[in-house]
């Protein structure tokens, strides 16, 4: 058994910097990466293999890894980055879990 | 454009069993595999398996092992996840995604009342 753990939640005002961290054994060995899902939307891929982005997600977005934890940052938070965001990993490549999400709140 | 379109919206009694579908469009369904994921309601996600679309290998998690079966139609570029021995707190919208994570199924929203 293994698991991914991030906080619960996290409010920063606009233009400040976001740290979301998840920790976990697995993330030692595997690659992480993180989703953004906004209400009533398809999660979306915001950085993989612990640090790269995605074409199309603004270079606010920036991932680091350290052991056995890594944490997606957003540096000048925006309103529109208010979301939830989850980690995520494979054991043996195959055998996914996320993390329990991080509410993030911009006001 | 790579799409993936789920099967409509289920209700179902407890104890009985939900297969919901997701075709692929605009890639090679074949060269790559699909993740399945359920989001309770106000809940986070959860990883619940995976199939080689090539091979029709799988991979579930413990939590659904045993009750989880996902399958796939090459001929018709579609895989299948079947949930069985259903309970109210397996209400939940389910996702299919591909195996890069980058294209989601629009959900779809299984009622077990």
């Amino acid at each position: 058994s293994y698991e991914l753990t991030q906080p619960s939640s996290l409010s920063v005002s606009p233009g400040q910097t976001a740290r979301i961290t998840c920790s976990g054994d697995v993330l030692a060995k595997k690659y992480a990466r993180w989703f953004q899902q906004k209400p009533g939307q398809a999660p979306v891929v915001v950085i993989y293999k612990d640090t790269e982005r995605p074409s199309g997600i603004p270079d606010r977005f920036s991932g680091s890894s350290s052991g056995t934890t890594v944490t997606l940052t957003i540096s000048g938070a925006q309103v529109d980055d208010e979301a939830d965001y989850y980690c995520y990993s494979a054991a043996d490549n195959t055998l996914g879990i996320f993390g329990g999400g991080t509410k993030l709140t911009v006001l | 454009q790579v799409q993936h379109v789920q099967s409509g919206a289920e209700v179902k009694k407890p104890g009985a069993s939900v297969k919901v579908s997701c075709k692929a469009s605009g890639y090679i369904f074949s060269d790559y595999g699909i993740h399945w994921v359920r989001q309770a309601p106000g809940q986070g996600l959860e990883w619940m398996g995976w199939i080689n679309a090539s091979t029709g290998d799988t991979r579930y998690s413990p939590k659904f092992q045993g009750r989880i079966t996902i399958t796939r139609d090459t001929s018709a570029s579609t895989a299948y996840m079947e949930l069985s021995s259903l309970r109210s707190k397996d209400t939940a919208l389910f996702y299919c995604a591909s195996n890069d994570w980058n294209y989601w199924g629009q959900g779809t929203l299984v009622t077990v009342s």
